[in-house]
């Protein structure tokens, strides 16, 4: 996990309100990943971009969700307003080529809505 | 569509016994095949892959896996499990040519004295 860093590690916010997770990858990619870990539907993929471009957002849960790539060094996923069933770690995670190779996850950052 | 399914959801053994995860896949095509590792507050981290080629894949931390087309299994394998290997553990298969992954529902690995 090296390659990513995700702030904040930890957040707890309250319903209804607006969450932002952040993530900075630090080495070279093409392509960047959002995922949402929960313990009832495990590793979901929610969208992904490659080369700041989305491509498929297939798996992001409801319009509350938006995530942006503005460049090739940030992304952010944002919860507008968040519900307690967001609750969940979520991960950024990037691809060195735009191929279907190996993925490099962050640590995560831990939701808690209440 | 791909799927995975990972059978074992736990898993205990001992430290210096062998050790050996299944995970099967659906796909019409040859995969993408990955396993990775996952330790508590932390993010996935890949243990090996299968792309082509050599059908035993070897990994990092001593760890080596199979893919079965005939099976459709790619069963991860150590043969002496240490105690720092407890973690949960995540089969995942790609598609050729596209970037999404989707992953099993892990396997938590319990290692005891």
């Amino acid at each position: 996990d090296a390659g990513v860093i995700q702030s904040p590690r930890h957040e707890v916010t309250e319903m209804g309100q607006e969450v932002t997770l952040r993530c900075k990858p630090i080495s070279g990619h093409n392509s960047l990943f959002w995922y949402r870990q929960t313990m009832m539907r495990g590793l979901e993929l929610l969208i992904y971009f490659n080369n700041n471009v989305p491509i498929d957002d297939s798996g992001m849960p409801e319009d509350r969700f938006s995530a942006k790539m503005p460049n090739a060094s940030f992304s952010t996923l944002k919860i507008q307003p968040s519900e307690p069933r967001d609750s969940a770690v979520y991960f950024c995670a990037i691809s060195p080529t735009a191929l279907n190779t190996e993925a490099f996850f962050g640590q995560g950052t831990r939701l808690t809505v209440v | 569509a791909q799927s995975v399914t990972q059978p074992d959801i736990h898993i205990t053994v001992s430290e210096g016994a062998s050790l050996e995860l299944r995970c099967n896949y659906s796909y019409g095509a040859t995969p993408y095949l990955f396993w990775y590792v996952q330790s508590p507050g932390q993010g996935l981290q890949l243990l090996l892959k299968y792309f082509s080629g050599d059908t035993l894949v070897q990994g990092i931390k001593g760890f080596e896996a199979e893919f079965k087309r005939s099976q459709s299994s790619f069963n991860l394998r150590k043969p002496s499990v240490h105690w720092s290997d407890a973690a949960e553990y995540f089969c995942a298969v790609g598609e050729r040519g596209y970037q999404k992954v989707t992953f099993g529902t892990g396997t938590k690995l319990q290692v005891i004295p």
